[in-house]
């Protein structure tokens, strides 16, 4: 099992483009969610899927939206990138919501100018 | 609103010495309470949770954390710390009775010295 894989690893992006990022986990978890990683502010939720058609939004969902087309993939797309944006970014999958731990990818770093 | 708080921001201990990590938190109801461990450029990896039952959780690579209702807290401990546990921890909880969303405290920066 390759478990969570994220891409790109990096990116860096001009004020006002847009980009997906991609996630993936061949492990059939039906939770998947999005964080953003900022210095002293651990991790903050953006958004989560409890299963294929159905998201939600998490602790900050602005500027970013998200769709569960497959079991497998959880794309979060950034509208119109904005400097706030920058941040290492981890998708996140676990068999489901509860006491079940979560798997985390290795993240993606993306800067904004 | 579930909250998580890591009180200390960094950790300095000696190797051998004991390893403690603070971790409180806050949730209406019942929490299922787990923490991770983070090394460099690298995603979080799952270290131990509480479900129910026994308040002191063994875990991963040697950690155990203990349950503490009264308290609400779940710290992290290790009975002698390795270099190679030089890692950001992070705590996390989530509310039994509103299930879907997982809470992270801040992090805490353990840092080990030969």
């Amino acid at each position: 099992n390759a478990g969570v894989t994220q891409t790109p690893k990096f990116q860096v992006l001009k004020t006002g483009q847009s980009m997906t990022l991609q996630c993936a986990q061949d492990m059939n978890h039906e939770y998947m969610s999005w964080y953003r990683q900022d210095p002293g502010m651990g991790l903050r939720l953006i958004h989560y899927s409890v299963g294929a058609g159905i998201t939600d939004q998490g602790e900050v969902p602005n500027g970013y939206n998200v769709s569960r087309s497959t079991t497998e993939d959880f794309p979060l797309r950034l509208l119109s990138a904005a400097p706030s944006q920058t941040s290492v970014y981890f998708c996140a999958s676990s068999y489901r919501t509860g006491f079940y731990e979560q798997y985390f990818g290795p993240g993606t770093r993306l800067t904004v100018t | 609103a579930q909250s998580v708080a890591q009180p200390e921001d960094q950790v300095n201990v000696a190797e051998g010495n004991p390893l403690t990590v603070k971790c409180t938190y806050s949730v209406s109801g019942n929490p299922y309470l787990f923490w991770y461990v983070q090394y460099p450029n690298r995603g979080l990896q799952f270290l131990l949770k509480y479900i129910t039952g026994d308040n002191l959780v063994k875990g991963s690579y040697g950690f155990e954390a203990e349950f503490n209702k009264s308290q609400t807290s779940f710290h992290l401990k290790k009975p002698s710390a390795l270099v190679s546990d030089s890692a950001l921890y992070f705590c996390a909880v989530r509310d039994r009775a509103a299930g879907n969303k997982l809470t992270f405290g801040g992090g805490t920066r353990v840092l080990v010295k030969p």
